[in-house]
């Protein structure tokens, strides 16, 4: 079965450093999402990107965070500058289409910053 | 925005009996409900989802009913295994844009 995959699985990097989290989402799907969760607590949403743009962003993606499709195949998450308060597990997701809104997740980048 | 509010935070519940966890929405436009597992460490797992054109689905021991008119809907787990012992989430959204998740339902089954 496809799956969305994500590397690296952790991640561990200096405060005020540049991260680049990498997804490859299941192939053919068009709409592609990017969700943290800090430990202990719910799913939140970070950012959509859809025709090769961004569709939607939440107020934690602010301009320290971007996202960019380089290729067919991935998606990725920089943030520019990490802070403490960034340390958290990144999920990737994927949807197949218009009027299919099933949102398949990847197994997450846990990202510690220190 | 969307706001899902879920309950309750803990469940436990003796093996082979029935759990039921509850979520509200508030963005009457939201027509996608899905419900997902997640294990510790691992990533949430699509268990069951929900269309607003419907008011109840089942899948095996899982179903999931949905009321439109109250804004809630609800994940029913029968005859409950110790391999359901999970984290639950529900989420809410329109079409293709962003879930808006719960707070989540640790759920425990007692052998």
């Amino acid at each position: 079965e496809p799956e969305v995959t994500q590397t690296p699985s952790h991640q561990v990097t200096q405060m005020g450093q540049e991260v680049i989290l990498r997804c490859v989402p299941i192939s053919n799907h068009l709409y592609f999402y990017w969700y943290r969760q800090i430990l202990g607590q719910k799913v939140e949403f970070l950012v959509s990107f859809y025709n090769n743009e961004i569709s939607e962003k939440s107020e934690i993606f602010d301009d320290q965070f971007s996202v960019e499709r380089p290729d067919g195949s991935n998606f990725t998450l920089k943030i520019r500058s990490t802070k403490l308060e960034d340390s958290a597990m990144y999920f990737c997701a994927s949807s197949p289409s218009e009027g299919r809104t099933e949102a398949f997740f990847g197994q997450g980048t846990r990202l510690t910053v220190v | 925005g969307e706001n899902v509010e879920q309950h309750p935070s803990t469940l436990s519940v003796q093996e082979g009996d029935s759990a039921v966890i509850k979520c509200t929405y508030s963005d009457s436009a939201s027509n996608y409900f899905p419900w997902y597992k997640q294990e510790l460490g691992k990533r949430p797992q699509l268990i069951i989802d929900i269309r607003s054109n419907v008011g109840e689905k089942k899948d095996q021991r899982i179903a999931v009913t949905l009321n439109k008119t109250a804004k809630h809907f609800s994940l029913h787990i029968t005859e409950t295994q110790p391999e359901d012992s999970a984290v639950y989430f529900c989420a809410a959204s329109f079409g293709n844009e962003k879930l808006t998740f719960g707070t989540g339902t640790r759920l425990t089954i007692i052998p």
